[in-house]
């Protein structure tokens, strides 16, 4: 199992543009999340998905969207890029357990995005 | 507010000498907190987490709900423990994790 995967690996852009990233989560994990990771912050949650549906989200603009595909895969929309949109976009997934149970989220090597 | 903070962006701590990595909470219930590790060229990784009261490669942390911290310990420091440390929680039933900003431990020879 490679374990999460996300592509493409790097990617540069220019304002105003829309940019998709794709993330294949791990073997048997059906809930997808994604992160923001600015240079010299912590990861920053931007929302999750489960069932193709979003069920929680973060405190991003609606420019940032998402899909969940019958897969689990997903995709990370980015519409009206900003300059301030270049970080590195981190893809978590997780196995569907007991919801009293705090499961752990496995990290893909994530998408570097530069906005130019 | 959702927070957690961590004070320090560098520690250098010398091979063999203890660790203390410091982390402090805000949260409004009870959180599941998480040490996650980034070690060079290696994607984020759970290191422990409170639930578990495990000690992962010589890493414990302890919660203490009256100072809200989760300062994460090592005894004696190993090269190989180099890496970027980032405290985290998550709430009851909730997925999202809030990560700190991270510390960059550097072991020194």
């Amino acid at each position: 199992d490679a374990g999460v995967t996300q592509s493409p690996t790097h990617l540069i852009k220019t304002r105003g543009q829309q940019v998709t990233l794709r993330c294949s989560p791990k073997s048997g994990h059906d809930t997808v999340s994604w992160y923001q990771q600015a240079l010299g912050q912590g990861p920053q949650f931007i929302f999750q998905y489960y069932e193709e549906e979003e069920r929680q989200r973060g405190n991003f603009p609606d420019r940032f969207s998402g899909h969940q595909f019958p897969n689990y895969s997903s995709e990370l929309n980015v519409n009206a890029l900003l300059l301030g949109d270049s970080a590195l976009y981190l893809c978590a997934s997780t196995p569907q357990l007991d919801r009293d149970y705090y499961n752990e989220q496995f990290f893909g090597p994530g998408t570097r995005l530069t906005v130019l | 507010a959702q927070r957690v903070t961590q004070p320090e962006k560098l520690l250098s701590v010398f091979k063999g000498a203890p660790v203390e990595l410091k982390c402090n909470y805000s949260y409004s219930g009870s959180p599941e907190l998480f040490w996650y590790v980034q070690y060079s060229r290696q994607r984020l990784q759970l290191l422990l987490r409170h639930i578990s009261r495990e000690s992962i490669k010589g890493f414990t942390a302890d919660l203490n709900k009256g100072e809200t911290s989760f300062h994460l310990k090592k005894p004696f420091a190993q090269e190989e423990d180099s890496a970027m440390y980032y405290c985290a929680l998550s709430g009851r039933r909730d997925d999202k994790i809030i990560f700190g900003k991270g510390t960059r431990l550097h072991i020194l020879p």
